[in-house]
């Protein structure tokens, strides 16, 4: 079973500050993805990447992904209240299906206003 | 609608009784998958359909849970007997592809087993 450990679990914050949460795995992951997932709603998905050491931004959140292909981090600048919500990362198998995802635990972020 | 939807949103449920939770997938969309996230974890893959054919039912926990897709459209994950330990949040997320690379996810359904 590859597993997928995010870190920090929990993460409470000021508006305008940043911030940068972990996932990790001690197995290859062909590509990995990051979703955003707000109470009583199902996981948005926020990027995907796919090459080894990519960087992706989208407006104030930068997405990177190991050069070994088995991490990822995503930093936000200047966090928004907007901003608050599980954030997961997710991987499909390297040499295994192509269609089963595999997710963390989540980071659940707030940021205060 | 625009959306992959659920229905019910929230099922409360009697230990013993049987559930069916439904999933309206995007139109056109020839995947679809269920997944099961419990409080405070990260959801856990239950079953693939690429079409009406279940290709992958490996995370269904027992054989008290039943998915099926008769005519590729809307799916029905069915819980027979429900435990206490059934209790959780079901996704159903649906994709263009065959591959499933980006999928879309529905609100889900909450099931609470008392």
């Amino acid at each position: 079973t590859q597993l997928l450990e995010q870190s920090p679990q929990f993460l409470s914050i000021q508006e305008g500050e940043n911030l940068t949460v972990y996932c990790n795995s001690s197995s290859v992951f062909s590509s990995l993805q990051w979703y955003r997932q707000e109470p009583g709603e199902g996981p948005v998905l926020l990027v995907t990447v796919v090459t080894g050491g990519e960087v992706k931004k989208l407006k104030r959140l930068t997405f990177q992904f190991g050069d070994a292909r088995k991490d990822s981090s995503l930093h936000i600048t200047a966090a928004q209240p907007g901003d608050t919500g599980l954030y997961l990362c997710a991987g499909f198998n390297s040499g295994g299906s192509n269609y089963k995802l595999t997710f963390g635990k989540g980071t659940l972020l707030t940021v205060n206003p | 609608g625009a959306g992959v939807s659920q229905s019910p949103r929230y099922k409360v449920a009697k230990r013993g009784q049987d559930v069916a939770l439904r999933c309206d997938p995007i139109s056109g969309h020839v995947s679809l998958f269920w997944y099961q996230q419990a409080l405070g974890q990260g959801p856990e893959f239950l079953t693939y359909f690429q079409n009406e054919a279940q290709l992958d039912k490996s995370g269904l926990p027992s054989d008290r849970f039943f998915a099926e897709r008769p005519e590729g459209s809307v799916s029905t994950l069915k819980i027979q007997r429900t435990q206490q330990e059934d209790s959780a949040v079901y996704l159903c997320a649906s994709s263009s592809r065959g591959r499933g690379n980006e999928q879309f996810f529905g609100p889900g359904t909450r099931l609470t087993v008392l």
